[in-house]
């Protein structure tokens, strides 16, 4: 069964500590992304990675880290630096390939509704 | 940043009446993608729209790419209650951009 899995569901923290998020896909894609949701507004572009071992930074990128060591894992750390963290994240992937992101669906996790205390 | 506009922000319909969502760009657009989130889910793709003036339709649902490549709509005939959730628009920027997400419309359907 392919897709993408984020884990936990939901997640509570307490304001200062560093939290990660888990992200893991079996669709042999590429390309994965994190995005940010809050209500009412769109998805916005944390980072994403388009190969093994690099990523960018996307538009909110400040307070956050990730690493992209294994295709299938692209993890995602909110710091203590991150001023408003409470949110829901949104991990996706697509077939990718560098150039060729932007002209592949992207498939969704199930997210990840992070509340900081 | 670049934008990409979406009105309105929700919509409430009787069910069987119809519903139109569109999407607004100050720039050219390489490709638009729709996507439909339900009610405590996630972004679901529906389909890319890539040619200028393109048009495209699945059963109920009919896609516009404007003419300029700045806009597009999402109609949706004779809305069921199957239809509910937030409809996003995201559009690219450029053939290296990435996915530049409208804030959505939530729909809700009135049986």
């Amino acid at each position: 069964d392919g897709g993408i899995t984020q884990s936990p569901k939901y997640l509570f923290r307490k304001e200062g500590q560093n939290v990660t998020l888990s992200c893991e896909q079996n669709l042999n894609h590429d390309a994965m992304y994190w995005y940010r949701q809050d209500p009412g507004q769109g998805l916005r572009l944390i980072y994403y990675s388009q190969i093994v071992n690099d990523f960018q930074k996307g538009d909110i990128a400040e307070g956050y880290s990730v690493s992209r060591e294994k295709k299938e894992s692209f993890p995602l750390t909110v710091t203590s630096a991150q001023k408003n963290p409470t949110a829901f994240y949104l991990c996706a992937s697509s077939i990718g390939g560098t150039g060729r992101i932007t002209y592949n669906e992207q498939f969704f996790g199930p997210g990840t509704r992070l509340t900081v205390l | 940043g670049q934008q990409v506009m979406q009105i309105p922000q929700y919509q409430h319909v009787q069910e069987g009446e119809d519903f139109t969502t569109y999407c607004n760009s100050s720039t050219t657009l390489s490709n638009i993608q729709w996507y439909k989130q339900r009610p405590g889910g996630h972004p679901v793709f529906l389909i890319q729209l890539v040619k200028s003036g393109e048009v495209k339709k699945q059963k109920r649902l009919t896609f516009q790419f404007g003419e300029a490549k700045k806009n597009s709509s999402l109609h949706i005939t004779a809305t069921q209650t199957t239809d509910v959730g937030t409809y996003f628009c995201a559009g690219v920027i450029g053939s290296q951009g990435n996915l530049i997400f409208g804030k959505g419309t939530k729909l809700s359907v009135k049986p």
